[in-house]
């Protein structure tokens, strides 16, 4: 059974820095591209990044640029996303998802993320 | 960014019923469009992809159609596991967009 279970959010102030994970099991990790998608409380799922099967390509939406980095680790199943300079409007849940081709085969249950003063 | 629009935005239907929502993208996307639907409190489930393939385990009463920029989503015969929120995605070009949703409620 496929399972994507993600961790590290929680509540940050804005501008301060956070990395949730996504621990995935029940497929070939290494043979998936990883996204993250978000959803701020009450709206739309927001595409953020997403990272080929080897790490050597990625890819962002403009709003996180510079600030968001996706990462994986294929040793430990692993996909990360560090997330710097936070801001109000990256509120949300982050869901992490497995794909092979641009659509979501897979997702996680989703973390919280809150930044606020 | 490419732009999704789904209409309608939100609509009341009752078990039994035929639906369709509708996706339109603000460029031609091929076939490169997925739908989704979502619970609350739950992640989305990926329903349909290029436009017309059902994805393993979800059921015949769901069907996709489209290509270029209009799509549509039809359920066939609502059922009460049916109500939930739906989306349409692109991954034609990056960065990936989604529709705003179309909930779907009991009326």
């Amino acid at each position: 059974e496929v399972q994507l279970v993600e961790s590290g959010g929680g509540l940050v102030q804005p501008g301060g820095s956070l990395r949730l994970s996504c621990a995935a099991s029940g497929f070939t990790f290494s043979s998936y591209w990883m996204s993250w998608v978000r959803q701020a409380p009450g709206k739309g799922l927001e595409w953020v990044a997403n990272i080929k099967q080897d790490g050597s390509e990625k890819y962002y939406v403009d709003s996180v640029k510079g600030r968001f980095t996706i990462s994986r680790d294929n040793a430990k199943n692993s996909l990360y996303l560090q997330m710097n300079s936070l801001r109000a409007e990256d509120t949300a849940v982050y869901y992490c998802a497995s794909h092979q081709s641009d659509y979501f085969d897979y997702w996680g249950q989703g973390t919280l993320v809150t930044v606020s003063s | 960014a490419i732009r999704m629009t789904q209409s309608p935005s939100s609509f009341s239907a009752s078990t039994g019923d035929r639906v369709t929502i509708t996706c339109r993208a603000s460029q031609g996307i091929s076939s490169y469009l997925a739908w989704y639907q979502q619970k609350p409190g739950k992640a989305p489930k990926l329903l349909i992809y290029a436009a017309s393939t059902l994805q393993s385990g979800v059921p015949s009463r769901f069907s996709g159609s489209g290509s270029g920029t209009d799509f549509t989503l039809t359920i066939s015969c609502l059922q009460s596991e049916d109500f939930a929120t739906y989306y349409c995605q692109q991954y034609y070009s990056y960065p990936i967009t989604f529709g705003q949703g179309t909930r779907l409620e009991i009326k």
